[in-house]
């Protein structure tokens, strides 16, 4: 089955820097990729996702990047800010015929210092 | 809409006990999914539903009942409970596929 690495597991950041997450995954099939906020005591959501069609997408502080020959994919948040402090966790899918099995990352948990 | 609505929000149970969580959606989603959280293992599938009347295992099945019998509802039932499942549920719901899962607020369950 698929297993996703995620790196680093706690990271912490000054008000304004950048903060970048990495999750390796072994599926060479795996072609959707979905990152989730987590605040504390909250529910997950979903912030952004990639496929494995596309190599980077942005929306507007974040970005996702993906690399399917190093099976790597990244978060990046740019100016971060104290409301992004949360965990972060990313997942692999391989969306062919009948999966629905969505395999998650152990999770990031970013501080974002004032 | 409410979307994702899980009860109850909390839970203590004794070793051997039975319980049953409600999960409820108002989207009109296919497929609904129930993950347990616990520290530093991120979410793992329990069990899963691709419509009304079907459930499968996920990754972390055993000790676990699931039911589908409205498509608007999933049930996670425990038999006897043990410690080792103290954790937080969440259940889930997606249109098609585990993409876009919208989340429900979690239920922390605690065995003793």
């Amino acid at each position: 089955g698929e297993n996703v690495e995620q790196h680093p597991s706690t990271l912490s950041v000054q008000e304004g820097d950048s903060a970048v997450i990495k999750c390796t995954y072994s599926d060479s099939a795996s072609n959707y990729f979905p990152w989730y906020k987590q605040e504390l005591g909250k529910r997950p959501q979903l912030i952004i996702d990639i496929r494995s069609n596309v190599g980077e997408k942005k929306d507007q502080r974040i970005a996702v990047t993906l690399n399917k020959t190093a099976k790597h994919f990244s978060l990046h948040i740019t100016e971060t800010q104290p409301e992004d402090s949360a965990v972060y966790f990313c997942a692999a899918l391989n969306s062919g015929g009948s999966n629905y099995k969505l395999t998650f990352g152990k999770g990031t948990l970013l501080t974002v210092n004032p | 809409n409410a979307g994702v609505t899980q009860t109850p929000k909390f839970r203590v149970l004794k070793t051997g006990q039975s319980m049953t969580l409600l999960c409820a959606q108002d989207m009109n989603h296919e497929y609904m999914y129930w993950y347990r959280q616990d520290p530093g293992m991120g979410l793992r599938l329990i069990h899963y539903s691709v419509g009304e009347g079907t459930t499968a295992k996920g990754e972390v099945p055993d000790g676990y009942n699931v039911s589908r019998l409205k498509k608007q509802n999933f049930l996670l039932g425990l038999e006897s409970a043990a410690p080792s499942q103290t954790s937080v549920y969440f259940c889930a719901s997606s249109f098609r596929g585990p993409t876009t899962l919208h989340f429900g607020n979690g239920t922390r369950l605690t065995v003793t």
